[in-house]
């Protein structure tokens, strides 16, 4: 079946321009999430999406970052104003609930000139 | 808080070598999972296995096999006669029973197998 969907692949962008990362879950999966991937982060938790519940912002770095989700579906990351400390690789990963494993995708290069 | 340390940084090994990624994890949750995810040179992470705080049986899949201590908080992973496609960075990682679903991370462990 068709895993984790996110667009674009690689992103270029000039320094105070607005983002925005596209991810489509696993079709049932109900829980989504955003990672972020750098060299001297590792892997770091960004925000988390259960069903209809609020989402769980508590890994985001800052207010210029936010994310939502559509019908339970499409999950949208927006970063405003980008700074060159947020280029890294963005990962979306959905599961069927809490707990389970994460199925990642391929994720978004993002790298702000 | 939670933290999953993977002292090694680099292993080089030589094909059909057996190697062992190391993972300690620190948790207060008396619940909790833990996974290793495997992120080959195409980026993408691919899941490998979880296993639960309440189970300490040892698993094997093939090549692979997992040894989880809750007496030393370890969780190691075994590759048995490595092979070439096996290069990738490896993850260890945790989720507690009160973290809802966030997986922390270690800081993976680059494996390299030289034909």
């Amino acid at each position: 079946g068709a895993g984790v969907s996110q667009s674009p692949s690689n992103k270029v962008t000039e320094k105070g321009k607005d983002v925005e990362l596209r991810c489509d879950p696993i079709s049932g999966h109900t829980a989504l999430y955003w990672y972020r991937q750098s060299l001297g982060q590792g892997l770091e938790f960004l925000i988390y999406f259960q069903g209809n519940s609020a989402p769980d912002k508590s890994g985001l770095p800052s207010d210029r970052f936010s994310a939502e989700r559509t019908g339970g579906s499409v999950s949208t990351l927006t970063i405003q104003r980008t700074q060159q400390e947020d280029s890294a690789v963005y990962l979306c990963a959905s599961s069927l609930g809490i707990n389970s494993p994460l199925h990642f995708g391929n994720g978004t290069r993002l790298t702000v000139t | 808080a939670q933290k999953v340390t993977q002292a090694q940084t680099e292993i080089s090994v030589v094909e059909k070598e057996d190697v062992t990624l190391d993972c300690v994890y620190e948790t207060r949750d008396t619940t909790y999972y833990l996974f290793w995810y495997k992120q080959p040179p195409s980026g993408e992470l691919v899941f490998l296995i979880r296993r639960n705080s309440f189970d300490e049986q040892n698993e094997i899949s093939g090549r692979y096999s997992w040894n989880f201590q809750k007496s030393t908080s370890s969780f190691n992973f075994t590759i048995t006669a490595s092979q070439v496609v096996d290069s990738a960075v490896y993850f260890c990682a945790l989720i507690g029973g009160t973290s809802y679903g966030k997986l922390t991370f270690g800081q993976g462990t680059i494996l390299t197998v030289h034909p």
